[in-house]
């Protein structure tokens, strides 16, 4: 199965900086496809939060940004706000197992 | 706005084919733009994509669930269902729609989802 690892969470304190990585194969990321990434707080869809690697739809604030290099992606959050603590999947296609679009585990995002 | 809805059976039993359908308000289904798209979310699976579907009937689907699921759309409600046979316990999740940005393979994401419903397979 196809799959883009992320770590399980991350922590940080109101006005810091935390980053969540994404990690994929050789027949996702590593072959040059597009990163997105997704904020989902409990009971509710996921929202995209970044698209085609770094940008941000209408709406999200500057303080979430994104970058990709290698077989990585990488979400950052800036000043870290209380309403941030939500889970963030990282999703892209992988060419394997006859091509399909991929999300990561997710990684828990708490605010301390 | 975008809006899309969810709507379909919350409890199923074993063996059942689960039928859902995705009503779309605030944008055609028809805009060329746009793919339609059925993921679900499960504690076991994840964020799971199932396929998508274009207006034109044009349907990608996840190989492995290609056997048990069938994606239609129906431009003339502005809606669009998804087919799954032969459910099982480990097919009880929130199931979403999504618009699907088809910009190609290599860029796609989804940018407006429903709120999701629930469907819960058991005897």
């Amino acid at each position: 199965q196809a799959l883009l690892t992320q770590p399980p969470s991350v922590s940080g304190a109101p006005g810091q900086r935390v980053t969540i990585s994404c990690t994929g194969t050789t027949s996702s990321i590593g072959a040059n496809y597009d990163v997105h990434w997704y904020q989902q707080r409990p009971g509710t869809a996921p929202k995209l939060l970044i698209y085609v690697n770094f940008n941000r739809p209408s709406g999200v604030p500057d303080r979430f940004s994104g970058s990709k290099s290698g077989a990585s992606a990488y979400l950052a959050i800036t000043d870290l706000q209380a309403e941030d603590e939500a889970v963030y999947y990282c999703q892209s296609y992988d060419s394997n197992l006859g091509g399909l679009w991929v999300f990561g585990e997710g990684t828990k995002l708490t605010v301390l | 706005q975008v809006q899309l809805q969810e709507s379909g059976p919350g409890l199923m039993k074993p063996s059942e084919t689960l039928s859902l359908t995705c009503s779309v308000s605030g944008v055609s289904i028809g805009d060329t733009s746009y793919y339609w798209a059925w993921v679900r979310q499960s504690p076991r699976t994840g964020l799971e994509w199932f396929g998508s579907i274009y207006y034109s009937g044009s349907t990608n689907y996840n190989p492995s669930l290609k056997s048990r699921v069938t994606i239609s759309v129906d431009t003339s409600k502005n809606q669009f269902s998804l087919q799954l046979t032969s459910v099982t316990a480990a097919d009880t999740a929130v199931y979403f729609c999504a618009r699907h940005v088809g910009l190609s393979a290599a860029e796609d994401y989804f940018d407006y989802w429903g709120h999701g419903t629930l469907v819960t397979v058991s005897s």
